[in-house]
């Protein structure tokens, strides 16, 4: 049973341009978080869905970020126009059971975003 | 609002040395506390989870205890190695949303050999 993957590892791109960012659940589970962790900080949580359903996006920001979980593929994490400050790594984990439960979250290793 | 902190941010020690690694949070009203290890440039690490209503847990060399009603969790390195070098996180997850894992800062660990 492969664990959560991420693609790509590394990604930089230039001011104003798009980042996509990739990940792919467990097995079996149908619910992902997506983290981010800027330089020398803790994790931040973002946004959590469920196939085709974002069940809450308040640690994401407004503009310029959104997020889906469609019903078949990776769930991706859209960053447009990005910024210096949006450089970060971007962890994604998954769970079997979102919100009730005993359910742990296990994580990808993480997309490192530069912006030059 | 949930906040983690952790202190020593940064420890450097000599291999061999049993130490601990500290974790305080502001509302004790948690569903669990967890560790995890993360290596430079790479992913999380689970290391050990504590349920709400638990004292500790144990894996190995390691021993993470959780106080809630004084909003604390250590985690416990005995016999420490250089392989044991990297920061190490501790989450504790909102027991009002209990999806969201609210994060300290890290404490980065070098083991000297």
């Amino acid at each position: 049973n492969a664990g959560v993957m991420q693609n790509p590892r590394h990604l930089v791109r230039r001011r104003g341009q798009e980042a996509r960012l990739r990940c792919s659940p467990m097995k079996g589970h149908s619910h992902v978080y997506w983290y981010r962790q800027l330089p020398e900080e803790g994790l931040k949580f973002m946004v959590y869905l469920q196939k085709e359903n974002i069940i809450d996006e308040s640690g994401m920001p407004k503009e310029r970020f959104s997020a889906e979980f469609p019903k078949e593929g990776p769930s991706i994490l859209r960053i447009q126009q990005v910024v210096r400050g949006d450089s970060a790594a971007y962890f994604c984990a998954s769970s079997p059971i979102g919100l009730a439960g005993d359910s742990e979250q296990f994580f990808g290793p993480g997309t490192r975003l530069t912006v030059l | 609002k949930q906040e983690v902190t952790q202190i020593p941010a940064a420890l450097s020690v000599p291999e061999g040395e049993n130490l601990v690694l500290n974790c305080s949070f502001t509302d004790s009203a948690i569903y669990n506390l967890q560790w995890f290890r993360q290596d430079p440039g790479k992913g999380l690490t689970s290391l050990l989870l504590i349920q709400s209503s638990q004292r500790e847990q144990t894996s190995g060399r390691l021993n993470a205890s959780l106080d809630k009603s004084s909003g604390r969790s250590t985690l416990y390195i005995a016999a420490s190695q250089p392989g044991d070098s990297a920061t190490y996180l501790c989450a504790v997850r909102l027991r009002d949303s209990n999806y969201q894992l609210i994060w300290g800062a890290g404490t980065k660990l070098i083991i000297k050999p």
